[in-house]
């Protein structure tokens, strides 16, 4: 069974500070990765697409890296609006996510 | 601008049924792929279906198989997930998505629709 396991599960930091946001595959997935932002109330957004390109209108503060098993999304500047929970997303067995990071105030 | 707007959910009584419709609109409709996602109530993000732009095929995840099906209707720019033998864990925000490059990633995403399974 194909697994998505995102780490930490919950992240307490003040804005200003850097997130760094792990996605860990349980098998290769070469680079077919994306990440989305969610916030309460709301439908997730898109963030980062096969693993390091940003989608249209994503701040250049998000930026996403890895190949194979292990991923990072990191948030340079932490903005007050960044406070969300985010989802790792891949296609393999069909469509699995990860069970999120929750992104909390310090 | 695209937008994705969800209609059709309500309570239902476990082992009913329920229809759900997401009205497209803003983009090339018979373009692109098209997907259901689920979110249990405090619970993470779960994909349910994916029709492709033509409706020529249909993928299902495995929760749901043999119970619900995804259709569309490219003449309406209209998105449909029939469920049926419903079932209380199936109680969820119901979103249709759109599809990003035939990648299999969710561009843009409608509000939600919220189903209760529940006697």
């Amino acid at each position: 069974e194909f697994v998505l396991t995102q780490s930490p599960a919950t992240l307490s930091l003040s804005p200003g500070e850097r997130a760094t946001l792990s996605c860990r595959a349980s098998q290769s997935v070469i680079s077919y990765l994306a990440w989305y932002q969610q916030k309460p109330g709301q439908a997730p957004r898109l963030l980062i697409y096969d693993a390091s390109n940003r989608a249209t209108g994503i701040p250049a503060r998000f930026s996403g890296s890895g190949s194979g098993t292990d991923f990072t999304l990191t948030i340079s500047r932490l903005e007050p609006e960044d406070f969300a929970l985010y989802y790792c997303q891949h296609r393999s067995n069909w469509i699995t996510f990860g069970q999120g990071t929750r992104l909390e105030i310090k | 601008q695209v937008q994705l707007v969800e209609s059709g959910g309500g309570v239902v009584q476990p082992g009913g049924s329920l229809r759900l419709s997401c009205a497209a609109s803003g983009f090339t409709f018979n373009h692109y792929g098209m997907h259901w996602v689920r979110q249990a109530p405090g619970k993470g993000l779960e994909w349910v279906a994916f029709i492709r732009y033509d409706g020529s095929d249909e993928y299902y995840g495995d929760s749901v198989k043999g119970r619900f099906a995804i259709s569309r209707d490219n003449s309406k720019n209209m998105l449909y997930l029939q469920m049926n033998s419903l079932r209380s864990e199936d109680t969820a925000m119901y979103y249709c998505a759109k599809d990003f490059r035939d990648r299999y990633y969710f561009e843009y995403w409608g509000q939600g629709a919220l189903v209760t399974v529940s006697s």
